[in-house]
């Protein structure tokens, strides 16, 4: 199955660390991808790979990957943090299904 | 800097055919695969398809009857046709970079730059 499973929403308290995870049997096989999205705004990548980010994102975004399970962790969660989340990846048949999507609000 | 500026009709009548194109500014064009992505009203993405400068396509099994993606390569353009539309199709459509990274035995895979995004509504 190329589908991935994301928890719909999580909280994190300014400041303190939040563990995103995405789920999925193709995850064995490939790492993930992470994308934040802000209302009314495109994607964003922020993690890619076994744990690279691109240029401007910030180093509190972190990734890792167990399993069928690939977590985004983000240490020291700020205000502008609160978004949706997305985790995407390649399946053995070249697709590239989403997750469902986790909103994160920054208490 | 690369940039991706799409564009297409924004509202279609159930049973027409979407059409949407993506133009690519300021990179290359050749080196990738290029991706459409959706995302209906309230809800999450839906990865829709992807095309290469040689023409080479994957498609999301749940689409591919009714999905063409296509390129012009003399334009560093690729474009997005989805036939017989209903309200289900209503979506913010984005065109996105499909980056590739190989690291050792591994490959990486994601999405780094994406369009703004098209509005698209299905409605009688």
């Amino acid at each position: 199955s190329s589908e991935l499973t994301q928890d719909p929403a999580v909280s994190v308290a300014l400041g303190q660390t939040v563990r995103i995870t995405c789920q999925g049997d193709s995850l064995r096989s490939y790492y993930a991808s992470w994308y934040q999205q802000k209302p009314g705004q495109a994607p964003v990548l922020v993690i890619y790979g076994k744990n690279n980010r691109p240029s401007g994102i910030p180093d509190r975004f972190s990734g890792s990957s167990s399993g069928n399970t690939a977590s985004l962790t983000i240490t020291g969660a700020q205000a502008e943090d609160e978004a949706d989340y997305y985790c995407n990846s390649r399946d053995s048949s070249g697709n590239r299904p989403f997750g469902g999507g986790t909103k994160l609000t920054v208490l | 800097q690369v940039q991706l500026q799409q564009w297409g009709a924004g509202l279609l009548k159930p049973s027409e055919t979407l059409s949407l194109t993506c133009a690519v500014y300021g990179g290359s064009f050749s080196g990738y695969y290029w991706s459409w992505i959706r995302q209906p009203p309230g809800k999450g993405l839906e990865w829709i398809g992807e095309i290469n400068h040689s023409g080479s396509t994957n498609y999301n099994p749940s689409l591919k009857s009714r999905v063409t993606i296509s390129v012009d390569t003399s334009k560093n353009q690729f474009s997005l046709k989805l036939s017989s539309v209903t309200a289900a199709d209503t979506a913010v459509y984005y065109c996105a970079r499909n980056g590739l990274e190989r690291r050792g035995y591994y490959y990486y895979y994601y999405m780094d730059v994406w369009g703004k995004g098209t509005t698209v509504t299905v409605s009688s």
